[in-house]
């Protein structure tokens, strides 16, 4: 069965840096990878999508980049700011299941000070 | 416009009691999801609904779990004769019909406590 490996370690980095998130991958390699993002006693939003053709997708400060040589993802947050200190969760799709029948990984927190 | 509905937000049974979880997704999604977070764990699968389609319940953990969606809309999750293990977060999620690339609208989540 697939296993995606997400940082357990909460990622602490100052306002204004570049946070990069990492999400790894064993087994097959999905068509897509979604990154959402985790508050505190909310449900996930979701982020971004990447498709396994696309090397890297971009949305204001967020890129992702997708590697299905290293079987990783790469989730990039500029400019950061104390309002992106969350939980991001990387989430792929497991192929010819008929319909997205995404699997999560665990994820990883982010905490960006001032 | 409105997100996806789940309740109640919290919900703290006995050990061995039934329990009925609602979910109500955004108007016009025809696929939805139950997915439980347990402490700790990834978002764990546990059973799709497309339409008027025979739901994918492989992800239930065991015949203690059922799940019907009435009318193409509103979901219930019921657990029967709770055990301390169901203690986890339930989610709720839907999306638009496609090719698979939909990203889901999730619910805040039923926080279930089981004594």
């Amino acid at each position: 069965s697939q296993k995606i490996e997400q940082n357990s370690e909460a990622l602490n980095i100052q306002e204004g840096k570049t946070a990069t998130l990492t999400c790894n991958y064993t087994n097959y390699s999905p068509a897509y990878l979604q990154w959402y993002r985790q508050d505190p006693g909310r449900g996930p939003v979701f982020l971004l999508l990447i498709r396994e053709n696309e090397k890297e997708k971009r949305k204001e400060r967020l890129k992702v980049t997708f590697d299905t040589t290293l079987k990783q993802s790469l989730f990039h947050i500029t400019a950061s700011q104390p309002a992106d200190s969350a939980t991001y969760l990387c989430a792929l799709d497991r192929p010819n299941t008929g319909f997205q029948k995404l699997v999560f990984g665990t994820g990883t927190r982010l905490l960006v000070s001032p | 416009g409105a997100g996806v509905s789940q309740s109640p937000s919290n919900k703290v049974t006995e050990k061995g009691k039934d329990v009925e979880l609602r979910c109500d997704p955004i108007s016009g999604h025809t696929a939805l999801y139950w997915y439980r977070q347990s402490l700790g764990q990834g978002l764990e699968f546990l059973i799709y609904f497309q339409g008027n389609s025979a739901p994918d319940k492989s992800g239930l953990p065991s015949d203690r779990f059922s799940a019907e969606r009435t009318g193409g809309s509103v979901s219930t999750l019921t657990i029967q004769r709770t055990q301390q293990e169901d203690s986890a977060v339930y989610l709720c999620a839907s999306s638009l019909p496609g090719q698979g690339y939909s990203p889901l609208h999730f619910g805040n989540g039923t926080r279930l406590t089981v004594t």
